[in-house]
């Protein structure tokens, strides 16, 4: 199975400021076909299901603010957030779709 | 947007069946694949499995011999079985609604219903 390894477990970023998010797999998700990264990212809010953020590694859903951003190829992926809203505080989850579709185990973001 | 109503019973027992349905409404199953995800308490998530409107599965091979998953078009239901179900199966329990191509970007999802086991 693929395991995916979410790096901080938490982090506390002031408002305005960047938050990275590292995910990575234990092995290769790019997807052949179309040379493209099996990679998801989730945001999920207390009380709330999961909402798709990004796809692909690096697509962002309709909808999303563009201060959500994806990157990351092969093992080692990134979500980046910048210019921090008090409405990002949430648990942000990666996915990866290439086998079974396992997650990481989250990482808790807080705005300071 | 489609919403997704889900119901169940929020308690079972040791050894027995979880059985949830989930309600489609303002669209259509078909043309679509759904799939069911789970949250324990304070932890992450579990992809369960997907089933497509025709009714092909695929379920997450943790789970794969306790699991059925089944779509009644004609009611716009899909429903989902988790049987010989134990404490380790207390999770919230989420229906997600794929697209058409991919099981996997999901757009829509039910608003969760916790289920607990025990006696």
């Amino acid at each position: 199975d693929i395991v995916l390894t979410q790096s901080p477990d938490s982090l506390a970023v002031s408002l305005g400021e960047r938050a990275t998010i590292n995910c990575k797999s234990s092995q290769s998700i790019l997807y052949s076909p179309n040379n493209k990264n099996s990679l998801s990212w989730f945001q999920q809010k207390p009380g709330q299901p999961p909402k798709l953020l990004i796809y692909w590694a690096s697509t962002r859903e309709s909808g999303v603010p563009d201060r959500f951003s994806g990157s990351g190829s092969g093992t080692d992926f990134t979500l980046t957030i910048t210019s921090l809203q008090p409405e990002d505080a949430a648990v942000y989850y990666c996915q990866q779709y290439y086998d079974i579709g396992t997650f990481g185990q989250g990482t808790k973001l807080e705005i300071k | 947007q489609v919403q997704l109503q889900m119901s169940g019973p929020g308690l079972v027992k040791p050894s027995e069946t979880l059985s949830l349905m989930c309600t489609v409404s303002g669209g259509s199953i078909s043309g679509y694949y759904w799939s069911w995800v789970r949250q324990p308490p304070g932890k992450g998530l579990e992809w369960l499995g997907y089933i497509y409107f025709s009714g092909t599965t695929l379920y997450n091979p943790s789970f794969e011999s306790r699991v059925t998953m089944s779509v009644d078009t004609s009611k716009n239901q899909l429903s989902l079985n988790l049987n010989s179900v134990s404490a380790a199966d207390t999770a919230v329990y989420y229906c997600a609604k794929g697209q058409s191509d991919t099981y996997w970007r999901f757009d829509s999802w039910g608003q969760g219903t916790l289920v607990t086991v025990s006696s």
